[in-house]
């Protein structure tokens, strides 16, 4: 399998552009979750999907954010208007509920930079 | 409230040193997860281990081991004899075990420098 794949890698936009970041998760896993990280705050979860029904979104910062997941092998994360702010390591990552204790399996992350 | 904390902000290491690395967690749940994650310079985070709540053995895997202590609510991970490829930043994970509620709650981390 090849993994949780995120794209892009890296993005780097500017103040008041929309962004969109996307997530395949690995097959077979029914749970996805949206995670940023920044130096000041850590890892923290901003949505996640079961089904790809969104079960939790109290993380989200603001109405700029929003998530989706239209089937089971696809999600992305959009922000517009992006701001400096929103600079961070987006990761998105997967799980099978039946399998909850395995442990997430994380992308290798989006590194958004909002000049 | 659901809590993890993992005071040491950095630890530095001389190579082939064992180093210690704590985790304090607060929940009311009696049933959950633990886990270890590993970021490496790379930026990817790397499952290490999990364990639930009513399995308190430590568990050794090579030169990792996990000391899980109910009582103190704590989840500490020790490397044994470090190597410089073991530096990484070190997050430790707390999931309830919920029907329908899989988030995850993770520490600070704990940026580990193992100096050759």
């Amino acid at each position: 399998d090849a993994g949780v794949i995120q794209s892009p890698r890296h993005e780097v936009t500017e103040m008041g552009q929309e962004v969109t970041l996307r997530c395949k998760p690995i097959s077979g896993h029914n749970s996805l979750f949206w995670y940023r990280q920044t130096m000041m705050r850590g890892l923290e979860l901003l949505i996640y999907f079961n089904n790809n029904v969104p079960i939790d979104d109290s993380g989200m910062p603001e109405d700029r954010f929003s998530a989706k997941m239209p089937n089971a092998s696809f999600s992305t994360l959009k922000i517009q208007p992006s701001e400096p702010r929103d600079s961070a390591v987006y990761f998105c990552a997967s799980s099978s509920t039946t399998e909850q204790g395995r442990g997430y399996t994380f992308g290798s992350g989006t590194r958004l930079t909002v000049v | 409230a659901q809590k993890v904390t993992q005071a040491q902000t950095e630890i530095s290491v001389v190579e082939k040193e064992d180093v210690t690395l704590d985790c304090v967690y607060e929940t009311r749940d009696t049933t959950y997860y633990l886990f270890w994650y590993k970021q490496p310079p790379s930026g990817e985070l790397v499952f290490l281990i999990r364990r639930n709540s009513f399995d308190e053995q430590n568990e050794i895997s090579g030169r990792y081991s996990w000391n899980f202590q109910k009582s103190t609510s704590s989840f500490n991970f020790t490397i044994t004899a470090s190597q410089v490829v073991d530096s990484a930043v070190y997050f430790c994970a707390l999931s309830p075990f919920r029907s329908g509620t899989y988030k995850y709650i993770f520490g600070t981390g704990t940026r580990l420098k193992v100096l050759a």
